[in-house]
């Protein structure tokens, strides 16, 4: 199965500020990649497909402007969250399909907390 | 949107006991897939029951699916302290592979040594 890393694991930023977080796929090429979100206790929400050299398709209910998507290489999709507020804070997952399965393989998440 | 409900929405049992876990889902479907999440972590694939099966096996885990009452059960034999854990059910959006998955509201297993 893919490999997929995400960097930070974990991030505390102020409100108002901006913070990246990245998805690679390590061992193989992905066109597209998912964003999803989960709050404490919940399960799994998808915020946004991320698709290679294209824009990035987002969910309803999801603003475009606040959760900035860039998948410029095969490899690499990153989401940053712009101007963060608290009620920002949750677990961050990304997951890239796998070629010639239905699964999908997820990062280890990044737990973002604004303060 | 989430696909449909789990319960129980928590189980804790004894090491040695089996767990149940159940999913239910809203729309047709081509497979659901089972996925396991340690406390804090990402998720790992389980196993997946395509929609003209009903019962798969791996291992430890046994799946059973009822496209007719639109739900799946996961069951863990002899549980071990390791498979404490957050379980979720999955389909995938559009019935295709590649698409992004809709998952259930998940069941935390807590097996107690």
């Amino acid at each position: 199965g893919a490999v997929v890393s995400q960097h930070p694991s974990r991030v505390i930023c102020k409100s108002g500020t901006s913070v990246k977080i990245e998805c690679r796929s390590l061992d193989f090429q992905a066109t597209t990649m998912f964003w999803y979100r989960q709050f404490p206790k919940q399960s799994l929400m998808l915020m946004a497909t991320s698709n290679e050299g294209s824009k990035a398709t987002y969910e309803q209910g999801v603003e475009k402007d606040k959760f900035l998507i860039n998948h410029a290489s095969l490899t690499l999709s990153t989401l940053t969250v712009t101007s963060a507020h608290p009620e920002d804070s949750s677990f961050y997952i990304c997951s890239v399909p796998g070629q010639s399965s239905h699964e999908q393989y997820f990062g280890p998440g990044t737990r973002l907390t604004v303060t | 949107s989430q696909q449909g409900e789990e319960d129980p929405q928590a189980l804790s049992i004894q090491e040695g006991e089996n767990a149940t876990m159940n999913c239910s889902y809203k729309t047709s479907i081509n497979n659901l897939q089972w996925y396991r999440q340690n406390s804090g972590r990402g998720l790992v694939h389980l196993i997946l029951i395509r929609s003209n099966e009903r019962e798969k096996h791996s291992g430890r885990l046994r799946v059973t699916l009822d496209t007719s009452k639109k739900s799946s059960s996961l069951l863990i034999t002899a549980s071990r302290a390791a498979d404490t854990a957050s379980y979720f059910c999955a389909t995938e959006t559009d019935n295709q592979a590649g698409t992004a998955l809709i998952f259930g509201k998940g069941t935390t297993l807590s097996v107690s040594s």
